[in-house]
């Protein structure tokens, strides 16, 4: 069975500060492995997917994320983060022989000025 | 396009109550759905998976039940209500393709509080 875990339950950094969220996943087989955003009080979007190919996967609002099989990580990093980026983050992982996806605990981003 | 309906968005119920909550998707046919509930520090918790109609696959075991009486209608169900019941019920869907290449569209939330 897949499994996520996010060791840090929260962040505080401050404005135009670099940021990093750590993800580490289990699975016995290859899996694809996504990063989502939940802004307070709504629903989950999602930020980027690794599926296969160029370990360093671009997504949305200038985050980015490195797949490491070795490290069994995912880690998400944006250079300079904005207000706007505090929110909650959730790392997960998909089963390859079907769709169901876990989730990681989550990792509340602050970002203060 | 495709949009999705969760409703009701809050909810306050008595302890041993009954409980529906229901989601709509629009646009797609045959999705992936899933129920998850979001409580503080627990991150998200697949409750429910339905890969179609009548075929629902429970992951934890609780008070909670799911039904999907249509191809894009989702249901949440509870006889009476726990205390423990209380969070953040999510619902999403995502397109079918049996291989985990896929990405999930998530409601706006019901938030439920059990009193």
């Amino acid at each position: 069975a897949q499994s996520v875990t996010q060791l840090d339950s929260q962040v505080p950094v401050f404005e135009e500060a670099p940021v990093e969220l750590r993800c580490n996943y289990s699975s016995s087989v290859s899996v694809y492995l996504f990063w989502y955003v939940q802004y307070p009080n709504q629903g989950l979007q999602l930020l980027l997917k690794y599926l296969s190919g160029s370990t360093l996967v671009k997504g949305i609002n200038g985050f980015e994320a490195e797949f490491n099989k070795s490290q069994t990580s995912f880690h998400l990093r944006k250079p300079s983060v904005h207000i706007s980026d505090t929110a909650e983050y959730f790392c997960a992982v998909s089963d390859p022989n079907t769709d169901k996806l876990i989730f990681g605990t989550g990792t509340r981003l602050q970002v203060f000025p | 396009s495709q949009t999705i309906h969760q409703w009701p968005a809050t909810l306050v119920q008595p302890v041993g109550s009954p409980l529906s909550l229901e989601c709509t998707v629009e646009g797609t046919s045959n999705p992936n759905l899933y129920w998850y509930r979001q409580a503080a520090g627990r991150g998200l918790q697949l409750l429910f998976y339905s890969v179609g109609i009548g075929q629902i696959s429970s992951e934890v075991p609780q008070n909670l039940s799911a039904s999907r009486p249509q191809d894009r209608q989702f249901i949440l169900s509870s006889k009476k209500l726990l205390l423990s019941d209380s969070g953040f019920y999510l619902c999403a869907w995502s397109v079918k393709s049996g291989s985990g290449d896929t990405e999930a569209f998530f409601g706006q939330g019901t938030r439920l509080t059990v009193v």
